[in-house]
């Protein structure tokens, strides 16, 4: 059974603080990772993919990705109550099946 | 990125009716499209695959005769709940793929009275 397994939290930090969501995989194969944000009573919107090995930025966002310890991070500086959400992260394999994770809900606090 | 519409957004419907839900990529084409089903405080739980112009692939659990999945168009894919009952009250919300990053629609709330 291939898994994507996240702390369901929730992670509570405070306004301006970096928050800090991990994500672990079971599927060496997996290729693609991917981290969506889901507000209460929306669906997921995509906040940022990472395919190789390291760090991307994207303004606020930082997604990190270790293959060898099969490990994908989602850093968030300057956490704002805006941010508050539950945070899915995401693989896929070399086909189009993605498996998500039950989500880190993240609460910041004003 | 890509846009994924999805109509209605919210439907009322007594028990024993059928409920159809559309799924549209608008600006992509998009042989596969997923539906999953979310309900309150609970993670996504993927229902079924949808295949332009072949069967949808249902997930274990999932009743391919009550949800039933058309996808005739490389834009549209259609999910409808037939005879639904108050235990289908959930939150339905389908994606699609362009390339490998999935996008998804904004969702529909089903309530079964």
């Amino acid at each position: 059974q291939k898994e994507v397994e996240q702390n369901s939290g929730p992670l509570s930090v405070p306004e301006g603080a970096i928050a800090s969501l991990n994500c672990t995989y079971s599927d060496r194969g997996s290729q693609s990772f991917f981290w969506y944000r889901q507000y209460s009573g929306k669906s997921p919107e995509l906040i940022m993919f990472i395919y190789s090995n390291g760090d991307k930025e994207d303004g606020r966002f930082t997604a990190q990705l270790n293959k060898a310890s099969q490990y994908v991070s989602l850093l968030i500086r300057d956490s704002q109550p805006s941010d508050s959400a539950t945070y899915l992260c995401a693989a896929t394999t070399g086909g189009f099946k993605t498996i998500f994770g039950a989500g880190t809900r993240l609460f910041v606090k004003a | 990125g890509a846009v994924v519409s999805q109509h209605p957004s919210w439907v009322i419907c007594k028990s024993g009716t059928s409920v159809k839900i559309e799924c549209r990529s608008l600006d992509f084409q998009a042989t596969t499209m997923f539906w999953y089903r979310q309900f309150p405080k609970q993670s996504l739980m993927l229902m079924a695959t949808s295949n332009e112009g072949s069967k949808a692939t249902y997930e274990q659990g999932v009743e391919k005769d009550k949800f039933l999945i058309n996808h005739a168009s490389l834009t549209l894919s259609t999910l409808t709940v037939t005879s639904a009952h108050p235990e289908d009250s959930s939150f339905y919300i389908c994606s699609a793929n362009e390339g490998n990053i999935q996008y998804f629609g904004a969702g529909t709330r089903l309530s079964v009275l």
